[in-house]
């Protein structure tokens, strides 16, 4: 088991500029999920996956924001059209989901994070 | 609507000495509680978390919460403070249902003083 795992570890990228995340989840997992941290600020839920099934998105996901997870194993976060205010971390998480179990406990990679100039 | 309030951004603590990270939410119902720890430029691991079943809960590098019902909190302690815990911790809870979503507080810095 080597921990969920996110690439890039830093991205600095100009205002107005695509850039794009990728997650790798603990491999046995079933749910992903995005979040986003501000500097002194708690994670902020974005959106999730069950297997490929994006079920819930945050409203603080713009249009600019979109999420992918085409096979149901990693997943890509991307931004288009940079903006300053997108500066943060990105964490993302997994876990095992059971039909059986009350919840899922989140295991969280070490984060990406965005700079935006 | 769900929210976590941690009411003390900032604590420091000496060497040694005992801690306790206060954590109130607001929610429906019981949640789900967990406690996270993030040192610097680093991702959230797991200390503790309770489902159900007995309110003190144990959990990694000697943390122990409790939940009490009747106050809304769930607090973090520790008998004993090491330098290795200075960090910034995170109170979360989760839904009874099938979301699976934390909400997470604000987080408390810890500044452990030799």
């Amino acid at each position: 088991d080597t921990g969920v795992s996110q690439d890039p570890r830093h991205k600095i990228t100009k205002r107005g500029q695509n850039v794009t995340f990728r997650c790798d989840p603990i491999s046995e997992h079933n749910r992903l999920y995005w979040y986003r941290q501000t500097l002194g600020q708690g994670p902020e839920f974005l959106t999730y996956f069950q297997n490929e099934a994006q079920l819930e998105k945050s409203r603080l996901l713009s249009d600019r924001f979109s999420a992918e997870r085409p096979k149901g194993s990693f997943s890509t976060l991307e931004i288009q059209r940079t903006e300053q205010g997108d500066s943060a971390m990105y964490l993302c998480a997994s876990s095992l989901a059971l039909e059986t179990a009350p919840t899922d406990t989140q295991y969280f990679g070490p984060g990406t994070r965005l700079t935006v100039l | 609507a769900q929210s976590v309030t941690q009411p003390d951004i900032h604590i420091t603590v000496s060497e040694g000495a005992s801690l306790e990270l206060r954590c109130n939410y607001s929610y429906g119902a019981t949640p789900y509680l967990f406690w996270y720890v993030q040192s610097p430029g680093q991702g959230l691991q797991l200390l503790l978390k309770y489902f159900s079943g007995d309110t003190l809960v144990q959990g990694i590098k000697g943390f122990e919460a409790e939940f009490k019902r009747s106050q809304s909190s769930f607090n973090l302690r520790k008998p004993s403070v090491h330098w290795s815990d200075a960090a910034e911790y995170f109170c979360a809870v989760g839904a009874r249902s099938n979301t699976g979503k934390l909400i997470f507080g604000q987080g408390t810095t810890l500044q452990v003083k030799p």
